[in-house]
């Protein structure tokens, strides 16, 4: 089983749609967690890190369930702009200084 | 606001060639990292570097090597360019462990 999950889409949804996607870990030690948007042969950037208590920023929601270990991304309000690759990444403890990157989710937003 | 440079943005090589990509960011960070990225295979991790002249293999290091002389600058070094190394490279840097990466805008490497 891989590290980290994401459904590859690509998620198709029409301007104004909410659309979620969720990303899996594998290791229960994991203890940080981020969401990262890569637009097409560009580098990713950091969207949002994701905390325990969920956070907001703007159309954008995190959250995270330990329990089922696993983390997602809400948008809400899509935008054509959104449309891009969301990738998590999910770091463990135990003195690895690399966080695991999932493959990646495609957005397609489309008017 | 962070910022990482790569040195070339598209590199055309030949097959036995030694290739140079070179990646410098300006904010002091203690941690640097190789990637390359490919279609359908996502990010893999070539090496990392958590201080200067310090180096770890990551899941990918065959054909690769690295050098970090300066805090600032990690390069990777492809000692004798195959085919099966044209890809997208991708550095990064982090100011510490379990925090955010910051990339380069990447290096498309096409080996003929």
């Amino acid at each position: 089983r891989k590290e980290v999950e994401q459904d590859p889409g690509p998620f198709n949804v029409p301007e104004g749609a909410t659309v979620a996607f969720n990303c899996t870990y594998s290791n229960s030690a994991s203890q940080s967690f981020f969401w990262y948007r890569q637009d097409c042969r560009k580098e990713p950037k950091l969207l949002m890190s994701v905390y325990s208590s969920g956070n907001e920023d703007g159309r954008f929601t995190a959250q995270l369930n330990r329990a089922s270990q696993y983390i997602s991304l809400l948008i809400r309000d899509s935008k054509l702009s959104d449309s891009a690759t969301y990738l998590c990444a999910v770091g463990v403890s135990g003195g690895s200084y690399i966080p695991t990157f999932g493959r990646g989710t495609s957005l397609i937003v489309h008017p | 606001d962070v910022k990482v440079t790569q040195s070339s943005r598209y590199l055309v090589k030949r097959t036995g060639e030694k290739v140079f990509l070179e990646c410098v960011q300006d904010m002091d960070h203690e941690n640097m990292f190789w990637y390359r990225q490919d279609p359908g295979l996502g990010l893999r991790l070539i090496y990392f570097s958590y201080d200067v002249k310090m180096k770890e293999k990551g899941d990918i290091p065959e054909g690769y090597s690295v050098s970090r002389e300066k805090k600032e600058r990690f390069s990777l070094i492809l000692e004798s360019a195959s085919t099966n190394q044209t890809s997208m490279y991708l550095c990064a840097s982090s100011p510490s462990a379990f925090v955010e990466q910051y990339f380069g805008p990447g290096t498309r490497l096409t080996v003929t």
